[in-house]
């Protein structure tokens, strides 16, 4: 059974690009979570959505950023107009979902993005 | 606020030796308690974690960890390291199963020989 899946693992974008961020869930779950993590410091979190829905994005900053998990396909976290500061890995998880004792939260290996 | 402190930034330990990294969180209900270890360059590995019952909980690699309400601690723990537990260990809080998960700043542990 295949885990999160993450991809690219590296990224790396100039000033003002776009990154564009994929997370496939383990299989049968249906929910996904976004964290970031700078350097020395602990995740963060940013988004919780569910198959077309965003849940919680009280994580995320209001400017630049979007995430989607659509129907079919994976979950896609969008930086716009990229800055130094976006420079960190950002870890994708999932969970099943059914709220549930065994709701844990799985990661991926992480997307790093190095902006330059 | 909802919080979680790890004390300790860096633990060196002697391979063999017996480990307890901590663990404090603060928060309002009941919290869902987990561990995660991150070695560099990978993601995050579930060590175990704690939603009700036995506040003594077992996990993978031989780890544990206490809840100790009291304290509002979950310690994690291990009788004998080993020199492939040298990583970086993520204590975290979560209301509820299926929110979002408040992580510490992470423990480095290194083991020396």
């Amino acid at each position: 059974n295949a885990g999160v899946m993450q991809n690219p693992r590296h990224l790396v974008r100039r000033r003002g690009q776009e990154a564009r961020l994929r997370c496939s869930p383990m299989k049968g779950h249906s929910h996904v979570y976004w964290y970031r993590q700078l350097p020395e410091e602990g995740l963060k979190f940013m988004v919780y959505l569910q198959k077309e829905n965003i849940i919680d994005e009280s994580g995320m900053p209001k400017e630049r950023f979007s995430a989607e998990f659509p129907k079919e396909g994976p979950s896609i976290l969008r930086i716009q107009q990229v800055v130094r500061g976006d420079s960190a890995a950002y870890f994708c998880a999932s969970s099943w979902g059914t709220g549930g004792a065994e709701e844990t939260q799985y990661f991926g290996p992480g997307t790093r993005l190095l902006v330059l | 606020a909802q919080s979680v402190t790890q004390p300790d930034i860096h633990i060196t330990v002697s391979e063999g030796a017996s480990l307890e990294l901590r663990c404090n969180y603060s928060y309002g209900a009941t919290p869902y308690l987990f561990w995660y270890v991150q070695s560099p360059g990978q993601g995050l590995q579930l060590l175990l974690k704690y939603f009700s019952g036995d506040t003594l909980v077992q996990g993978i690699k031989g780890f544990e960890a206490e809840f100790k309400r009291s304290q509002s601690s979950f310690n994690l723990r291990k009788p004998s390291v080993h020199w492939s537990d040298a990583a970086e260990y993520f204590c975290a809080v979560g209301a509820q199963a299926g929110t979002a998960l408040i992580f510490g700043k992470g423990t480095t542990l290194s083991v020396s020989s």
